[in-house]
């Protein structure tokens, strides 16, 4: 199932500087979509989501752009901080039905100080 | 905050035998996710429970699993007789509603001998 793809497993930044995760899919049906931060031995943490009627949502340090017609979203992180290295996991699923979230594989982060 | 709790966050099984995994979604949340993840893996849906039954379910979730809300707070995952190929996290989520994010517990490991 490769609906929902995350092309780079791991990406390293340097601490201030700006870190960018990209996300594609393939399903016409998505419309609504998430990142998620996850930590070892912990669930997914929610960090930002967007809806396709929208092409960018901004929470403090951290921007989600949505390019539908490239079914293409990124995460800007900016600045990176140490306490950003995690595994960023994007996630989408279509606003009718159950909701269901299909997952890409994720991107690990290092922010190097 | 409120947060979804899962318990417990170990569970080790002989094969053949029948597990329960429970979660504690958000209060005033309506809609309910299990999901998991095989070590090296994508976290993948299994089943979506909303107004008291299965709204939706994954090809994965077949007739030893079940789900159950026996009371306003808890919400289970039962696995009636475990192969090894259940060895997983198993994740529980909730949400309010449509286009609200959905918040994870820190999920179970599952371990099948």
């Amino acid at each position: 199932d490769q609906q929902v793809k995350q092309n780079s497993p791991s990406l390293s930044v340097q601490e201030g500087r700006i870190s960018i995760l990209n996300c594609d899919y393939t399903n016409s049906m998505f419309d609504y979509f998430l990142w998620y931060k996850k930590y070892p031995a912990e669930g997914p943490t929610f960090l930002i989501s967007i809806s396709s009627i929208k092409d960018k949502n901004e929470d403090g340090r951290f921007t989600v752009f949505l390019n539908k017609s490239a079914k293409h979203l990124s995460l800007h992180i900016v600045p990176s901080q140490p306490g950003d290295s995690a595994v960023y996991f994007c996630a989408a699923s279509p606003i009718q039905g159950a909701q269901k979230l299909v997952f890409g594989q994720g991107t690990r982060l290092t922010i190097n100080p | 905050e409120p947060e979804v709790t899962q318990t417990p966050s170990h569970q080790v099984t002989q094969m053949g035998q029948e597990v329960i995994l429970r979660c504690v979604p958000i209060s005033n949340h309506l809609y309910f996710y299990w999901y998991r993840q095989i070590l090296g893996q994508k976290v993948e849906f299994l089943v979506s429970f909303y107004n008291n039954e299965i709204s939706e379910k994954s090809e994965i979730f077949d007739d030893q699993f079940s789900v159950e809300r026996p009371d306003g707070s808890n919400f289970t995952l039962k696995i009636r007789s475990t192969k090894l190929e259940d060895s997983a996290m198993y994740f529980c989520a909730s949400t309010g509603g449509q286009n609200q994010p959905q918040h994870f517990g820190d999920g179970t490991r599952l371990s099948i001998l």
